[in-house]
């Protein structure tokens, strides 16, 4: 079955420093995804994506971060640069267009130190 | 504005014991989908199921059962025969079920951590 990936499974990184976390969607899928989960709490919406460019992001979606699909297959979330309270674990999903819900991605552990 | 409780912030249970997790959701969409996720200490999501607003069916998997009641907005997951594999924490979600446009974010509830004691 399909699946969304994600790598790094796990990223370390200094304060200050640029992160790129990378997910490759399902291949068919058109509308693209990402969320974040400190540790602890919730799962929250972070920017969507469609047609090449944000649909919808959040409060939390801010001109620290980007997002990108350089290619066909990767999307991309970029944060310029990292803060403490950035540390959390990402989510990827992607879905394919229709009434069809989204597949989520295993995720990336991103601690910053 | 769209919205998901979980009231049980924690939940402990002897093996073999019922559990039943609760989930109430607003929504102004008239139609849209509920979800349960569960999240194990390895950290991904695990799907367990996907309802649509206008199938009101309990459905039964195995020792999971979901009831789905739209007239008190509620979604609720009912583990059968508890297992400690089945500790973990579990999220019930919605979201906006349309055709074309991205407005379908996922609202996560805050979750319940369930504790199974052998």
């Amino acid at each position: 079955e399909p699946e969304v990936t994600q790598t790094p499974s796990h990223q370390v990184t200094q304060m200050g420093q640029e992160v790129i976390l990378r997910c490759v969607p399902i291949s068919n899928h058109l509308y693209f995804y990402w969320y974040r989960q400190i540790l602890g709490q919730k799962v929250e919406f972070l920017v969507s994506f469609y047609n090449n460019e944000i649909s919808e992001k959040s409060e939390i979606f801010d001109d620290q971060f980007s997002v990108e699909r350089p290619d066909g297959s990767n999307f991309t979330l970029k944060i310029r640069s990292t803060k403490l309270e950035d540390s959390a674990m990402y989510f990827c999903a992607s879905r394919a267009g229709g009434f069809y819900e989204q597949y989520f991605g295993p995720g990336t552990r991103l601690t910053v130190t | 504005a769209q919205k998901v409780t979980q009231a049980q912030t924690e939940i402990s249970v002897v093996e073999k014991e019922d559990v039943t997790l609760d989930c109430v959701y607003e929504t102004r969409d008239t139609t849209y989908y509920l979800f349960w996720y569960k999240q194990p200490p390895s950290g991904e999501l695990v799907f367990l199921i996907r309802r649509n607003s206008f199938d009101e069916q309990n459905e039964i998997s195995g020792r999971y059962s979901w009831n789905f009641q739209k007239s008190t907005s509620s979604f609720n997951f009912t583990i059968t025969a508890s297992q400690v594999v089945d500790s973990a924490v579990y999220f019930c979600a919605l979201s906006g079920l349309r055709w074309e446009t991205s407005y379908d974010k996922v609202i996560f509830g805050p979750g319940t951590s369930l504790s199974v004691i052998p």
